[in-house]
């Protein structure tokens, strides 16, 4: 089955740059998609297709994808981005097409 | 404004049965993809179960196929999850979300509005 690793944690200072990857099995050949999830909240898809943002994401949240990692990148980071970030692909590899989460990864902002 | 609001949600013996809701408003609910996502206390995010548009088409993930049926009725804008032979590890929020396709099958579906979430709690 198809696995996408994240780190637990990051840490990072406000105002600094945080980058969160995700590990899978040439994962560059598939569309990525980002979720926020805050404590006691629902998720919210930040970045969808490797690199877009829906409307609403502000232009800190940017994506890449190639080979086989992943990366979030959250520019000027703030208060209000500590958050866990999970991402997420379809894997059609198997007789089971599933959709896949990664481990999922803690930001904190010092 | 688009939303999804779950319910159905309880506590439950083991082995029982559950049915999960999940009214849709503000996006023609037909042409749309939805699924189930859930999350046990303290854990990360696991794909449940998915549905075409048309409802025609199901996918499940391993660990609840054969047990979990996902259905809609597209006259009422709603999406089920009906849970059969609950086991202690079904202990979740349960979030619907819905797909940005009205196909599941698709590398670049993404889960683009969520519910709140519903809790099922199985414990004898």
């Amino acid at each position: 089955s198809y696995v996408l690793t994240q780190p637990p944690s990051v840490s990072v200072a406000p105002g600094k740059t945080a980058r969160i990857t995700c590990g899978g099995n040439n994962i560059g050949s598939k569309s990525v998609h980002w979720y926020q999830q805050k404590p006691g909240q629902a998720p919210v898809l930040v970045i969808y297709y490797d690199s877009d943002r829906p409307s609403g994401i502000p232009e800190r949240f940017s994506g890449s994808n190639s080979g086989n990692t992943a990366t979030l990148t959250i520019s000027r980071v703030e208060a209000g981005d500590e958050a866990d970030y999970y991402c997420q692909v379809w894997d059609s590899s198997s007789d089971h097409p599933r959709y896949v989460f990664g481990t999922g990864t803690k930001v904190t902002v010092l | 404004e688009v939303q999804l609001l779950e319910s159905g949600g309880g506590l439950v013996q083991p082995g029982g049965s559950l049915r999960l809701s999940c009214a849709a408003s503000g996006f023609t609910f037909s042409s749309y993809a939805m699924s189930w996502v859930r999350q046990a206390p303290g854990k990360g995010l696991e794909w449940v179960s998915a549905i075409s548009g048309s409802g025609g088409s199901t996918y499940y993930a391993d660990s609840v196929k054969g047990r979990f049926t996902i259905s809609r009725d597209n006259s009422k804008n709603t999406l089920y999850l009906q849970m059969n032979s609950l086991r202690a590890e079904d202990t979740a929020v349960y979030y619907c979300a819905k797909l940005s396709l009205v196909v599941v099958v698709a590398a670049i579906n993404a889960f683009d509005i969520w519910g709140q979430g519903t809790m099922v709690t199985v414990s004898s």
